[in-house]
């Protein structure tokens, strides 16, 4: 059974420009969510994608969007990348209906972002 | 919304012996609460989660917590360590049920010394 798949798994990309980092979640599961990891610090929350549909946000600008495809997998999209936007992004699915032995996220191995 | 505390950067711990990571939180709701592991250049793996029931919760490595609510707190225990579980350990938490956002802490390093 697959689990979490993201790519690429490094990019390197200049000020200003876009990028575009996809995952694929474990099979069974229909909700993506989007982490961005600094170095030394922990995880934190970019959004959620279910039903095609972001669900939930946090406290990042409108430069971060996403998409989630019928399939479920989901992209983050980053325009007018910034210095400090270098990261890990980490990409997280999960079925919260599948009930509590399942409950969870399963996360992915992340896309290291580094923006020069 | 809820918010986590992880009381130490860095663990170091002789091999074999006992480790305890602390983690509280913060909510005017009733929480779900997660351990997560990361090893080097890899994703977050899950350790143990408490939902409901019992306050001891085991997990995957020998790993458990203890849920505590009058105290908030829901700290992360191994009675003997490994080289092995050399590794930074996160805190989590969320609102109960449904497809609520985690959470994270800032992380604890687990350094095992031989």
């Amino acid at each position: 059974d697959a689990g979490v798949t993201q790519s690429p798994t490094h990019l390197i990309k200049t000020r200003g420009q876009q990028v575009t980092l996809r995952c694929s979640p474990k099979s069974g599961h229909d909700t993506v969510s989007w982490y961005q990891q600094a170095l030394g610090q922990g995880p934190q929350f970019i959004f959620q994608y279910y039903e095609e549909e972001e669900r939930q946000r946090g406290n990042f600008p409108d430069r971060f969007s996403g998409h989630q495809f019928p399939n479920y997998s989901s992209e983050l999209n980053v325009n007018a990348l910034l210095l400090g936007d270098s990261a890990l992004y980490l990409c997280a699915s999960s079925n919260p209906d599948r009930g509590h032995r399942d409950y969870g996220y399963t996360f992915g191995s992340g896309t290291r972002l580094t923006v020069v | 919304a809820q918010s986590v505390t992880q009381l130490d950067s860095q663990v170091p711990v002789f091999e074999e012996a006992p480790v305890e990571l602390r983690c509280n939180y913060s909510s005017s709701v009733s929480v779900y609460l997660f351990w997560y592991v990361q090893y080097p250049n890899q994703g977050l793996q899950l350790l143990l989660k408490y939902l409901s029931g019992s306050t001891l919760v085991k997990g995957i490595n020998g790993f458990e917590a203890e849920f505590n609510k009058s105290q908030t707190s829901f700290h992360l225990r191994k009675p003997s360590v490994h080289i092995s579980d050399t590794a930074e350990y996160f805190c989590a938490v969320s609102g109960p049920g449904g497809y609520q956002k985690v959470t994270f802490g800032t992380g604890t390093k687990l350094q095992v010394i031989p």
